[in-house]
């Protein structure tokens, strides 16, 4: 079984301020990593996703996350934030990126002009 | 490429009744997952269909079915509607043969409304 905890449900943020947006997860296997956006009224953008290799992965918009495996997290971070980063973030596991996705609870990001 | 598109956008029922959504996948794709999505919370996994067969499924009670078609698009049914089942029901696609790492992409969801 595995599963997702995302520490904060709420992150107020200022604009241009630093970000980091915090998830653990579960699993007896091994698993694929990913972050999700959802803008209001609107479905799930993948953001990034660890499968293997470096353990740092990045986004197109400056979005990173690290997947660290002796502390079970791959929390999300960036440097500088602006208003169209208000959304909610959902970190997933999967055993393969074609099973099921087991998400979090989601962290509201509201970005403070 | 229009993507994963869902029907309809926003649906109404009362308890008791039955409903179906309805879900095209991505091109190239032959898989399709079912998502429920309550408000403040995060999506929960229903099921998913590959070669129009049941291939996971959830914690959902029976009343909870669904349906893959030869050209991979999907449906997913809900009988005897309880208020609980209020929620934006997320569909996404996958492709199997693109191995096990390949993502899976989401519809922009159908919102039910049970009273």
């Amino acid at each position: 079984a595995q599963s997702v905890t995302q520490l904060d449900s709420q992150v107020p943020v200022f604009e241009e301020a630093p970000v980091e947006l915090r998830c653990n997860y579960s699993s007896s296997v091994s698993v694929y990593l990913f972050w999700y956006v959802q803008y209001p009224n609107q479905g799930l953008q993948l953001l990034l996703k660890y499968l293997s290799g470096s353990t740092l992965v990045e986004s197109i918009n400056g979005f990173e996350a690290e997947f660290n495996k002796s502390q079970t997290s791959f929390h999300l971070r960036k440097p500088s934030v602006h208003i169209s980063d208000t959304a909610e973030y959902f970190c997933a596991v999967s055993a393969s990126g074609n099973e099921k996705l087991t998400f979090g609870t989601g962290t509201r990001l509201t970005i403070i002009p | 490429d229009a993507g994963v598109t869902q029907s309809p956008t926003h649906l109404i029922k009362t308890r008791g009744q039955q409903v179906t959504l309805r879900c095209s996948p991505k091109s190239g794709h032959d898989t399709v997952s079912w998502y429920q999505q309550a408000l403040g919370q995060g999506p929960q996994f229903i099921f998913q269909y590959y070669e129009e067969e049941e291939r996971q499924r959830g914690n959902f009670p029976d009343r909870f079915s669904g349906h893959q078609f030869p050209n991979y698009s999907s449906e997913l049914n809900v009988n005897a509607l309880l208020l609980g089942d209020s929620a934006l029901y997320l569909c996404a696609s996958s492709s199997i043969a693109g191995g096990r790492g390949n993502e899976q992409f989401f519809g922009p969801g159908t919102r039910l409304t049970v009273l």
